[in-house]
């Protein structure tokens, strides 16, 4: 069974681009979770997805955006990027049935780096 | 604002040597509580997923227990070896807030040979 596979792993941007990065889940999985991780913070949750609806948001800035398609498939968009955007992302997948969270499989993250 | 907190920050041991450490999570609307281990260069591997007061769960080495009335959970470790060492993380998924997770900061542990 193939893992959560992300993309780009590794992408350089300057400030004020916008950037897309894209996370595959695990065949038959319907959530989808996007973390951010930086130095000394720890993971971040950003958002995640349900069949195709966002079920929940964390605390950031609406330049953070994503999706899901009807593949299960998510993308997220950071719009206007600066400079403390840099980061690793992480998206995680898990079988979710109703509210209940089962353990969350990571890909491997797309560490951008703004300059 | 939940919080979860992690000790010690980092710990750094001998091959051999058993060693612990502790989840604080809040004990108020809990339903579960997620360990995962991250090894440096990949991504971060469940543990466990443990739901029930009292409830204790192994793997291979790797133990880990609950208690939700005061809001903790222990990781042990038996006969740490060298390919133990990676960063062990708990999180808390929020009660009715779908799959978020708050996750600690993290425990980094070192094992040397």
């Amino acid at each position: 069974k193939a893992g959560v596979t992300q993309t780009p792993r590794y992408l350089i941007k300057t400030r004020g681009q916008q950037v897309t990065l894209s996370c595959s889940p695990i065949s038959g999985h319907r959530s989808v979770s996007w973390y951010q991780q930086t130095p000394g913070q720890g993971l971040q949750f950003l958002f995640e997805y349900f069949s195709e609806t966002q079920r929940n948001k964390g605390n950031f800035p609406g330049r953070f955006s994503g999706r899901q398609f009807s593949n299960s498939r998510s993308e997220m968009n950071v719009s206007t990027l600066e400079l403390g955007d840099s980061a690793l992302y992480l998206c995680a997948s898990s079988f979710r049935t109703g509210t209940n969270t089962g353990e969350l499989f990571f890909g491997e993250g797309s560490r951008l780096t703004v300059l | 604002i939940l919080n979860v907190e992690q000790s010690p920050q980092s710990l750094h041991v001998q091959e051999g040597d058993s060693t612990n450490f502790t989840c604080s999570f809040p004990s108020s609307n809990f339903y579960a509580l997620h360990w995962y281990r991250w090894e440096t260069a990949k991504s971060p591997e469940a543990l466990f997923v443990m739901t029930l007061n009292g409830d204790e769960k192994k793997k291979g080495r790797i133990s880990a227990t609950l208690n939700t009335k005061e809001g903790y959970s222990y990781l042990y470790i038996k006969g740490s070896q060298p390919e133990d060492s990676a960063t062990y993380l708990c999180a808390f998924p929020v009660y009715n807030q779908g799959g978020k997770l708050i996750f600690g900061q993290g425990t980094e542990l070192s094992v040397k040979p």
